[in-house]
């Protein structure tokens, strides 16, 4: 009964070569939001889509991009991936924005940049 | 900026120990606290939302209290298993329609 499915687990890529990991949900919820968590840090908000409207954290680099094609899915494009993004990427999901709306995670995607 | 605490970073327990943590975050900018868990190669699960102050919340073995004039929040966990080490993250908002910021982090270790 996955609610919040992201694909792939793992995913190793090389520095530079762009990369996309994606996540899907069966919620039906507003809002997706991205997470890059790593190690031993906080996870840290990325962007996240209240529908379409596509929100982008000030502190986001350009090389990170998303796209919400629809409700179910959403997808996290890294463009020229360097070392230091080498982390755990968390999809999760709610309702509404934040505030006291219970977030549904995915059990991410851990991504290796050799 | 909104910056959520947690202590301490790790702990281990025996079976049967009960345990708690804390999650600090500006009293000033208050609107709700969640906590989740988040066990090894699963997804971080939600576990509570408390938005009032003096807020008090079971589920199971597991509960927590929140004090937002002081900016803390403790979970308790009663008679700890083996099954309940995971990383306890917790996190805060300032307002409806704000995100949550996250803390590291607590990651328990209960052996048997």
């Amino acid at each position: 009964d996955a609610m919040v499915i992201q694909n792939p687990r793992y995913q190793v890529t090389q520095f530079g070569k762009p990369v996309t990991l994606s996540c899907s949900q069966t919620l039906n919820h507003n809002v997706m939001y991205w997470y890059q968590q790593k190690s031993s840090q906080a996870p840290k908000l990325l962007f996240h889509y209240y529908d379409k409207d596509f929100n982008n954290e000030a502190d986001t680099p350009d090389n990170f991009q998303s796209r919400r094609p629809n409700t179910s899915f959403c997808f996290l494009d890294i463009r020229s991936p360097g070392l230091g993004d080498a982390a755990m990427y968390l999809c999760a999901t709610s309702r509404e924005i934040g505030g006291s709306s219970t977030q549904y995670f995915g059990p991410g995607t851990r991504l290796l940049v050799l | 900026i909104l910056n959520v605490e947690q202590s301490p970073q790790s702990l281990h327990v025996q079976e049967g120990d009960s345990t708690n943590f804390t999650c600090s975050f500006p009293s000033s900018n208050f609107y709700a606290l969640h906590w989740y868990r988040w066990e090894t190669a699963k997804s971080p699960e939600a576990l509570f939302v408390m938005t009032l102050n003096g807020d008090e919340k079971k589920k199971g073995r597991i509960s927590a209290t929140l004090n937002t004039k002081e900016g803390y929040s403790y979970l308790y966990i009663k008679g700890s298993q083996p099954e309940d080490s995971a990383t306890y993250l917790c996190a805060s908002s300032v307002q409806a329609g704000t995100a949550l910021i996250f803390g590291k982090g607590t990651t328990l270790s209960v052996s048997s």
